[in-house]
């Protein structure tokens, strides 16, 4: 049972490149977000998912794309990476009725 | 809409007690969350308060109050290693429950 795997956990990109950062949890989980964290600004809300097959905007959606066709999977693109991206970005998990999230380690992403 | 409020940074000496408050305006308030995240990895989940009152778990404690829209998380017999950043989160009702950050309390222990 390994959680919530995040994937990579690092990665460096050119300004217009694009990515996708991979989100898997083992857990049979409902819920799952994408969150980024910067510096004074604690973690803020990109997308989250109710479901297989459903998505979401959150706080700052905008430049990135997500998709859940997989109840275990959620994935967060970046078509054309901007400096502003540079963040770490935590994707996190949760079952229905109960409220605590379940955290992966993070993606530390840097854009040039 | 919501807004939620806690101290950028605080200082203790290992061996004290620290109290980390949190307010928040939160139109459809569900609960409140506190969050433990050392440098470098993911937040760790601390205590989910819904009900007034205070709730104990070892060493901390979380507090809240719904009609003044405040929260407070006390940390006993600090340790070194509870330096930390502690994240204050609330949910609103509604069925997604979705958690909102406020921008964390960086605590240091000193010796």
């Amino acid at each position: 049972n390994a959680g919530v795997t995040q994937t990579p956990k690092f990665r460096v990109l050119k300004t217009g490149q694009s990515m996708t950062l991979l989100c898997a949890q083992d857990m049979n989980h409902e819920y799952m977000y994408w969150y980024r964290q910067d510096p004074g600004m604690g973690l803020r809300l990109i997308h989250y998912s109710v479901g297989e097959g459903t998505t979401a905007k959150g706080e700052v959606p905008d430049g990135y794309n997500v998709s859940r066709l997989k109840k275990q999977n959620f994935l967060l693109g970046l078509e054309s990476a901007a400096p502003s991206q540079t963040s770490v970005y935590f994707c996190a998990s949760r079952p229905p009725g109960q409220e605590k999230l379940f955290f992966g380690s993070g993606t530390q992403l840097s854009v040039l | 809409g919501q807004n939620i409020d806690q101290p950028t940074e605080m200082t203790a000496t290992e061996g004290a007690i620290v109290q980390i408050n949190c307010t928040y305006q939160t139109s459809g308030f569900n609960g409140l969350f506190w969050y433990q995240q050392h440098a470098g990895e993911a937040p760790t989940f601390l205590s989910y308060n819904v009900l007034d009152g205070l709730e104990e778990k070892g060493r901390f404690s979380s507090f809240l109050s719904r009609s003044k829209g405040y929260s407070y998380l006390l940390l006993k017999e600090l340790q070194m290693k509870d330096s930390a950043s502690y994240l204050c989160a609330v949910t609103r009702g509604g069925g997604s429950y979705i958690p909102t950050f406020g921008r964390g309390t960086s605590l240091i222990v000193h010796p």
